[in-house]
């Protein structure tokens, strides 16, 4: 099992870009989280999603979007970036809740944006 | 609102120290879960430890231990003959009962093992 894989590892976007990340799971888990790491900060929850189809906020959703089309999948979309989003971000999965089920996480993608 | 803070940014010891790191937490709920993540310098977070609010036990597992006090609002991390291998940032998180995929993380702390 390749676990939860993030791509890509590093980018650079310029102000009032878009892009994508990605992330997929091969372990099956309902659950799937995004998150942010700022430096010298703990993680905080952007967006999760319980289930195909099914998404929601978390602490920080603004300025980002995603979807859950199958279950492996759960992209997140920046639109218009900010330099206020340079951070790492972080994908994560469980097999259920994040409270009763340890969370296994990609290796993150730090973003920069100038 | 939750909180969790670790007070301790950055410990330096020296491999065969044994070395706490602290954590202390602010919920309202009586019902919460309280967990332990190591991020080594590869990136990914790895999960450590999860404890629910009605568990008091200590746990020990190998050289890891922690501490869970309910009086003091606090879930210690104790690494016993520290390893260089141990050298990562350790994040300490929250989850409140009915809020059951928010987990809130503590600021971390770094932890650099020196030989």
């Amino acid at each position: 099992n390749a676990g939860v894989t993030q791509t890509p590892k590093f980018r650079i976007l310029k102000i009032g870009q878009s892009m994508t990340l990605q992330c997929t799971q091969d372990m099956n888990h309902n659950y799937m989280y995004w998150y942010r790491q700022d430096p010298g900060m703990g993680l905080k929850l952007i967006y999760y999603s319980v289930g195909a189809g099914i998404t929601d906020k978390g602490e920080v959703p603004n300025g980002y979007n995603v979807s859950r089309s199958t279950t492996e999948d759960f992209p997140l979309r920046l639109e218009l970036a900010a330099p206020s989003q340079t951070s790492v971000y972080f994908c994560a999965s469980s097999y259920n809740e994040a409270s009763l089920y340890e969370q296994y996480f990609g290796p993150g993608t730090r973003l920069t944006v100038t | 609102a939750q909180k969790v803070t670790q007070a301790q940014t950055e410990i330096s010891v020296v491999e065969k120290e044994d070395v706490t790191l602290d954590c202390v937490y602010e919920t309202r709920d009586t019902t919460y879960y309280l967990f332990w993540y190591k991020q080594p310098p590869s990136g990914e977070l790895v999960f450590l430890i999860r404890r629910n609010s009605f568990d008091e036990q200590n746990e020990i597992s190998g050289r890891y231990s922690w501490n869970f006090q309910k009086s003091t609002s606090s879930f210690n991390f104790t690494i016993t003959a520290s390893q260089v291998v141990d050298s990562a940032v350790y994040f300490c998180a929250l989850s409140e009962g009915n809020a059951g995929n928010m987990l809130t993380f503590g600021g971390g702390t770094r932890l650099m093992v020196k030989p």
